[in-house]
């Protein structure tokens, strides 16, 4: 059974880099027909989709964070992250790993969520 | 605001029928395969409907899903208290390049 797995700081400060890693159990990354990918729910709200990579490394960003996003993958260690820059208090949220299917692009399953808090 | 438009709250009694509407675009909905989301109090949210109507393994036919044209809507039938939750639908935007999401449907059962 295929399980993802968030890990990172739970508290960044405002304006540094914050960095989350998915770690992937129960499957390889490493498939012709899944993407990985990155969704976040600040307290209280709705989901966004912040972007996904497939095993070679390309990926697919929000054109809204774009600017602040780096995604990479580590076939390795079966493992992907996430890199958000210049962070403020509106990047609080909980953040979620999910596999994402190319073409249909649905995402399941979904990690247990980490909750990163930005304040100084 | 979302790209795709959903009702913020809806509601039933036990045992009733309820639909929850998705609004979209040419660019989204009318073009790509709509997925919907269950997100229960205090967990991550599951895969209920892919592919505008079809149901992952596990997923009881109460919760049926369908797509016309720029819109979508998913259907419970025989509503359950355990269905209390929060519900997003989601496509890919051709124009944004990227997934977007309805802004969520809290569903109450009263």
């Amino acid at each position: 059974q295929l399980q993802l797995q968030e890990s990172g700081p739970g508290l960044v400060k405002p304006s540094e880099t914050l960095s989350l890693t998915c770690t992937v159990s129960g499957g390889s990354i490493s498939s012709n027909n899944y993407y990985w990918g990155w969704i976040r729910q600040p307290p209280g709200k709705g989901l966004e989709w912040i972007g996904s990579i497939y095993y070679s490394g390309s990926t697919y960003y929000n054109p809204s964070l774009k600017s602040r996003v780096t995604i990479s993958v580590d076939t390795s260690k079966n493992q992907f992250s996430l890199k958000l820059s210049s962070v403020t208090a509106a990047d609080t949220a909980v953040y979620y790993c999910v596999r994402h299917s190319v073409n249909t692009n649905w995402f399941d399953p979904w990690g247990q969520g980490t909750l990163v808090t930005v304040s100084s | 605001q979302s790209v795709l438009t959903q009702p913020p709250s809806a509601s039933g009694t036990p045992g009733q029928r309820v639909t929850i509407s998705c609004s979209g675009s040419s660019s989204n909905i009318g073009s790509n395969t709509v997925n919907w989301y269950q997100q229960l109090p205090g967990t991550a949210p599951k895969l209920l409907i892919y592919s505008n109507n079809q149901r992952p393994s596990g997923v009881p036919d109460r919760f049926s899903g369908s797509k016309s044209g720029t819109s979508a809507s998913l259907a419970i039938s025989g509503l359950r208290s355990e269905d209390e939750a929060d519900y997003y639908c989601a496509a890919w935007d051709d124009s944004l390049n990227g997934v977007v999401f309805g802004g969520g449907t809290k569903l109450t059962v009263l």
